[in-house]
């Protein structure tokens, strides 16, 4: 199994909801992470975790709540969001978080819409 | 990490060869060259890497440069499939990539 899955695919709150995205990975990595994509732009990096504890955080807002439950399986629980935060939420996983020799296998992403 | 250069956007015919070009004048004698590509609506694909020897892989090659300030993707016989967003990506640790904006390969019949 090489996949990495996300859930849900598609997604729209209202600014006043909670949600949460799941991603899931059965390969045995141990560093997992969320990548935000606005439209026609590249990836950028939110949280990194690395052994279920973040190692990276790249100032966030809040309003975005990262969770590693297990080794397999990562959350981003979401609450209070803007308009502004609709986007495709990739997550990602590695064999490791350090070193040169890694690659990162994608999921397909949720498409969040925020109203 | 390095910043790169890459031309917005390229066509290639299908069957032909697509040479993807990437300028990382800036890069560090640790850093390796990534490349990744995003099919339309998907995640992130892994392509190959390199740090100054060319690569090969069942995807594509990677020529670097000898003062590794420049690379090519070769991809040798393209498809439709391989419409997509390519990405370069110099780096010291893959597990915090910084994706540039990539040139948007179209291949047509």
């Amino acid at each position: 199994d090489t996949e990495v899955t996300q859930t849900p695919k598609h997604l729209v709150m209202g600014m006043t909801n909670k949600k949460s995205l799941k991603c899931e990975q059965h390969m045995g990595h141990r560093a997992m992470y969320w990548y935000k994509q606005k439209a026609k732009k590249p990836p950028e990096l939110m949280f990194v975790y690395s052994y279920e504890k973040l190692s990276i955080n790249e100032s966030v807002p809040s309003r975005f709540s990262p969770e590693c439950p297990n080794s397999s399986l990562l959350n981003l629980h979401l609450h209070a969001l803007q308009p502004e935060d609709s986007a495709l939420y990739l997550c990602a996983s590695s064999v490791r978080e350090q070193g040169w020799n890694e690659k990162l296998f994608f999921g397909s992403g949720t498409q969040l819409s925020v109203l | 990490d390095a910043k790169t250069t890459q031309p917005p956007s390229m066509d290639c015919a299908e069957g032909r060869a697509a040479n993807l070009p990437c300028n990382h004048s800036t890069i560090s004698g640790n850093e390796y060259v990534y490349w990744y590509r995003q099919i339309h609506s998907q995640g992130p694909q892994y392509i190959i890497h390199g740090l100054k020897n060319n690569e090969t892989n069942e995807m594509a090659s990677l020529i670097i440069t000898e003062d590794r300030k420049s690379s090519t993707l070769i991809l040798p016989h393209a498809t439709l499939r391989d419409t997509a967003v390519y990405y370069c990506i110099v780096t010291g640790t893959a597990s915090k990539l910084t994706f540039g904006t990539g040139t948007r390969l179209q291949v047509t019949l």
